[in-house]
């Protein structure tokens, strides 16, 4: 089955620039999405299709997508991103639908 | 806006069944794919099944195959999920999610989720 791995965490200033990896055999051949998810709350939709994003969404919040790692990245971040990140695909080879390990946001 | 609503989760015995249910509105529940996702307690997101818009297809997973159902009921906007033969490791909280408007789409809404609970 597909695996995505990211890492457990990243700790960042305010103000800095936080990058979320998510690695996956051939990612950048899917489309891949991701989700932010507060303590206590539902995931919420951050960047779509590698690099959109919803209405609503701040432009801080980027994604790019090549070869074996697609990233996330929030820029200019703020003490109201720190939440757990997690990474999305289809594989349309199994018809499953996977989810990255996650990553927690730490603002300092 | 949309709207997504859970409800039937609870306490439930090692080996005992339990159906999850989504009330939809805010959209056109007839023309999107429903998904079921859940979180164990302080785990990450897990995908457990997919039904396509008009329920011809449905997908699941290996962890729960051959014991949870998906189901929809499109003219009562409401997504299903039948769990039977419960373990201990299906104890989470069971989100309903819809998904954008094609194959592979992300899922752009989700419920509050409901919790279930397997233990004796």
């Amino acid at each position: 089955s597909y695996v995505l791995t990211q890492p457990p965490s990243v700790s960042v200033a305010p103000g800095q620039t936080a990058r979320i990896t998510c690695g996956g055999n051939n990612i950048g051949s899917k489309s891949v999405h991701w989700y932010q998810q507060k303590p206590g709350q539902a995931p919420v939709l951050v960047v779509y299709d590698d690099s959109d994003r919803p209405s609503g969404i701040p432009e801080r919040f980027s994604g790019s997508n090549s070869g074996n790692t697609a990233t996330l990245t929030i820029s200019r971040v703020e003490a109201g991103d720190e939440a757990d990140y997690y990474c999305q695909v289809w594989d349309s080879s199994s018809d499953h639908y996977v989810f990255g390990t996650g990553t927690k946001v730490t603002v300092l | 806006q949309v709207q997504l609503v859970e409800s039937g989760g609870g306490v439930v015995q090692p080996g005992g069944s339990l159906r999850l249910s989504c009330a939809a509105s805010g959209f056109t529940f007839s023309s999107y794919g429903m998904h079921w996702v859940r979180q164990a307690p302080g785990k990450g997101l897990e995908w457990v099944a997919f039904i396509r818009y008009d329920g011809s297809n449905k997908y699941y997973a290996d962890s729960v195959k051959g014991r949870f159902t998906i189901s929809r009921d499109n003219s009562k906007n409401t997504l299903y999920l039948q769990m039977n033969s419960l373990r201990a490791e299906d104890t989470a909280v069971y989100y309903c999610a819809k998904e954008g408007a094609a194959a592979g789409a992300p899922l752009d809404y989700w419920g509050q989720g409901t919790l279930v609970t397997v233990s004796s």
